[in-house]
């Protein structure tokens, strides 16, 4: 697609639940990353994907965040048992190869979750 | 200054005045900087780049500067408009790194 798209834009849940957020990335690109933004705070990386694979996931918070990525497009960011500390934004990017090249990532609009 | 939970810093300036927000970096082996522009319910949004054999890069309207010895990077906006409102970023990338490492923001609020 022309953008990062990501799904749902906006998610409400009871803690303990799961949830699942969807990242499209632009058609081509190689790398995707997860961030995520607390309220009124920087960008936390959490996980890195080239191609299918994570060389880099050392920023998942707890064993209950889990990501995927499959055909090296979509990818899934699920967060289990959901707790009311993990309500943020979640950003996904991509950018056409791994590392950082020219003008950096294609950032998504993110996933707004909020935990109640 | 630093973020404290919901208190990014802010910088509120007369529209057509210039703006200078500032950042420190963490890494001197970093040799790629990016700023990032994020407007309310958006995802940040590439404004200007410099590598680290650079001191200054310019752009439509913005500079960057970068000061290695003391690790800070500035970004200058001339001429300020409404439009330019919004929470900036700056970015680092350590050389043959995978990732950005980001600072905590800066909030800019132009007063018409």
């Amino acid at each position: 697609g022309a953008g990062v798209s990501q799904s749902p834009s906006n998610k409400v849940t009871e803690k303990g639940k799961d949830v699942e957020l969807r990242c499209d990335p632009i058609s081509g690109h190689t790398a995707l990353y997860w961030y995520r933004q607390s309220l009124g705070q920087g960008l936390e990386f959490l996980i890195y994907f080239q191609g299918n694979s994570a060389p880099d996931k050392s920023g998942l918070p707890s064993d209950r965040f889990s990501a995927e990525r499959t055909g090296g497009s979509v990818s899934t960011l699920t967060i289990q048992r959901t707790q009311q500390e993990d309500s943020a934004v979640y950003l996904c990017a991509s950018s056409i190869t791994w590392g950082v090249t020219n003008y950096g990532y294609t950032f998504g609009s993110g996933t707004r979750l909020t935990v109640v | 200054g630093e973020s404290v939970g919901l208190h990014l810093p802010t910088l509120s300036v007369q529209e057509g005045d210039n703006s200078i927000i500032n950042c420190a970096y963490s890494n001197s082996a970093s040799d790629y900087f990016i700023w990032y522009k994020q407007e309310s319910g958006k995802g940040p949004q590439f404004i200007i780049d410099i590598r680290s054999n650079m001191d200054k890069r310019q752009g439509q309207r913005v500079t960057v500067l970068l000061n290695k010895t003391v690790k800070h990077l500035s970004l200058q906006i001339a001429a300020t408009q409404p439009g330019d409102s919004a929470v900036y970023f700056c970015a680092e990338n350590m050389a043959a790194g995978n990732k950005l490492t980001f600072g905590g923001g800066t909030r800019v609020l132009v007063k018409p």
